[in-house]
């Protein structure tokens, strides 16, 4: 079946750094990727989504400037954290939606960013 | 290899009977498990949670049974509302919380 390939799984990086987050989509084509980032309430918030070929889409009260997207090809999209702070530390996960070789959505493994 | 599995893509019940919704699991290391709801161009947002420990929890008319031998977990809502209708996803972590492995999703229709 489908499989998103999300790397790293876990990070840990100074304040004022840059952390990537790639997401692969290993054995179909995602024209699509959603970028999620996780909050103690367990609800995912949808932060971006990436359309390879053309800029992301980012939700109301992202920065965009600070969360980099990229849909670099037809398999890779990635998420930079620029300028880390602490109260970036959280759990970002990317998606990619159902395609025809896919009924439903496949999720990434996830990431857990911890800025220091 | 699916880790969390939910087999049935779509689901319709008919407004104000029972709907079930299963997932499977095949890592017996997964001590947390969830159940999310997604609307169409929305984030998936949290429904119930269920620890390995507990067999049954219950939260208004969304109930979660976990059947740990059986690798199994369901999602029951009662009454079944028409504002129920959306994707639903089970997911598990692991002791350490590192992940959170997500099933493929089953779309519930709610028909009148």
């Amino acid at each position: 079946g489908a499989v998103v390939s999300q790397h790293p799984s876990r990070v840990i990086c100074k304040s004022g750094t840059s952390v990537k987050i790639e997401c692969r989509s290993l054995d179909f084509q995602a024209t699509t990727m959603f970028w999620y980032r996780q909050f103690p309430k367990q609800s995912l918030m949808l932060m971006a989504t990436s359309n390879e070929g053309s800029k992301a889409t980012y939700e109301q009260g992202v920065e965009k400037d600070k969360f980099l997207i990229n849909h670099a090809s037809l398999t890779l999209s990635t998420l930079t954290v620029t300028s880390a702070h602490p109260e970036d530390s959280s759990f970002y996960i990317c998606s990619a939606p159902p395609t025809g070789y896919n009924y439903g959505y496949t999720f990434g493994s996830g990431t857990r960013l911890t800025v220091v | 290899d699916q880790q969390v599995k939910q087999n049935s893509p779509s689901l319709s019940v008919q407004e104000g009977r029972i709907s079930i919704l299963n997932c499977d699991y095949t890592n017996s290391m997964f001590d947390y498990f969830l159940w999310y709801k997604k609307y169409p161009a929305e984030g998936p947002t949290f429904l119930i949670s269920i620890s390995s420990i507990k067999d049954k929890n219950e939260d208004g008319r969304f109930t979660v049974f976990l059947n740990k031998s059986a690798k199994h977990l369901s999602l029951h809502i009662v009454p079944s509302q028409p504002g129920d209708s959306a994707v639903y996803f089970c997911a598990a972590s692991g002791p350490r919380d590192d992940k959170i492995i997500f099933g493929k999703g089953t779309r519930l229709h709610i028909l009148p």
